[in-house]
C-alpha cells in the first residue's frame, strides 16, 4: 500500500499561470516532506522541502503547503514557465529508530505550454 | 563539482548474466541509496547504506546485492538478472539519511 500518493499522473498548464501539484500521505508520523524535479535522461534534483512544524515554505516561484489534518501536501509554481516541464516527485520522511526513512510518490508529469 | 556518478548509463544484458552498476559520490556523504523507477510506481528503494560496511534492505531488495567498502562507492550487483529487473535505476547520496538526496543521472537496464 503506497503511503505517499500523487493521484494525478499528468498536468498541463499555460505559461504564466499557476501550477498546483498535489500529494497525499497516509502515515501521520511523517514529519519532513520534500519535492524533487526530474528532467528526461537526468536524475531527480531537490526542489523544496517543509518540516511538519510549518504549513508553508516559499522559495522564489515555488511554494509548498502542508495541511497536516488532511495529510495533504501541495506544490505551487507561480508563474509557470516552459522550463518547469518535468516530472515532480513528492517524498515524505519519518524517523525510524536512529534512522530516517524516505518514501516517494509515483510522480506527476507537468507540461507548461508556451 | 559535487556529483553522484553512475555507470553505465545504458545496459542491455541477458537473463542470468551477472552485472554491476557502479556509483560514486564526491561529497563525503555518509548515506547512499539505490532506487528503481518504474511507470506508475515512482521511486522505490532497493538498498541503502548509512555508512561504510553498514547496508540494509529497502522496499524491493530481492535479486539485488550491494556493498559499501569505501565511503564514496556503493555498487549495485545483480547476480542473476531477470526480465522483471528491467528498469531505470538511480543511485543517490545525502549527508545523512532523511536529508536532501543528490541523485545520479540514472542507468537504464534492459534484461532480455
Amino acid at each position: 500500500d503506497q503511503q505517499v500518493k500523487q493521484n494525478s499522473p499528468s498536468l498541463s498548464v499555460q505559461e504564466g499561470r499557476i501550477s498546483i501539484l498535489n500529494c497525499d500521505y497516509t502515515n501521520s508520523m511523517f514529519d519532513y516532506f520534500l519535492w524533487y524535479k526530474k528532467y528526461p535522461a537526468e536524475g531527480p534534483t531537490f526542489l523544496i522541502s517543509i518540516s511538519s512544524i510549518k504549513d508553508k515554505n516559499e522559495d522564489g516561484r515555488f511554494t509548498v503547503f502542508l495541511n497536516k489534518s488532511a495529510k495533504h501536501l501541495s506544490l505551487h509554481i507561480v508563474p509557470s514557465q516552459p522550463g518547469d516541464s518535468a516530472v515532480y516527485f513528492c517524498a515524505a520522511s519519518v524517523a525510524s529508530g536512529s534512522a530516517r526513512q524516505l518514501t516517494f510518490g509515483s510522480g506527476t508529469q507537468l507540461t507548461v505550454l508556451p | 563539482e559535487a556529483q553522484v556518478t553512475q555507470n553505465p548509463r545504458y545496459l542491455i544484458t541477458v537473463t542470468g548474466k551477472k552485472l554491476t552498476v557502479t556509483c560514486s559520490q564526491n561529497m563525503n556523504h555518509e548515506y547512499m541509496s539505490w532506487y528503481r523507477q518504474d511507470p506508475g510506481l515512482g521511486l522505490r528503494q532497493i538498498y541503502y547504506s548509512m555508512n561504510v560496511e553498514v547496508t540494509d534492505k529497502g522496499d524491493v531488495p530481492e535479486g539485488y546485492k550491494v556493498s559499501r567498502k569505501e565511503k564514496r562507492n556503493f555498487p549495485l550487483i545483480l547476480e542473476s538478472p531477470s526480465p522483471n529487473q528491467t528498469s531505470l535505476y538511480f543511485c543517490a547520496s545525502s549527508r545523512r539519511e532523511g536529508e536532501k538526496l543528490f541523485f545520479g543521472s540514472g542507468t537504464q537496464l534492459s534484461v532480455l
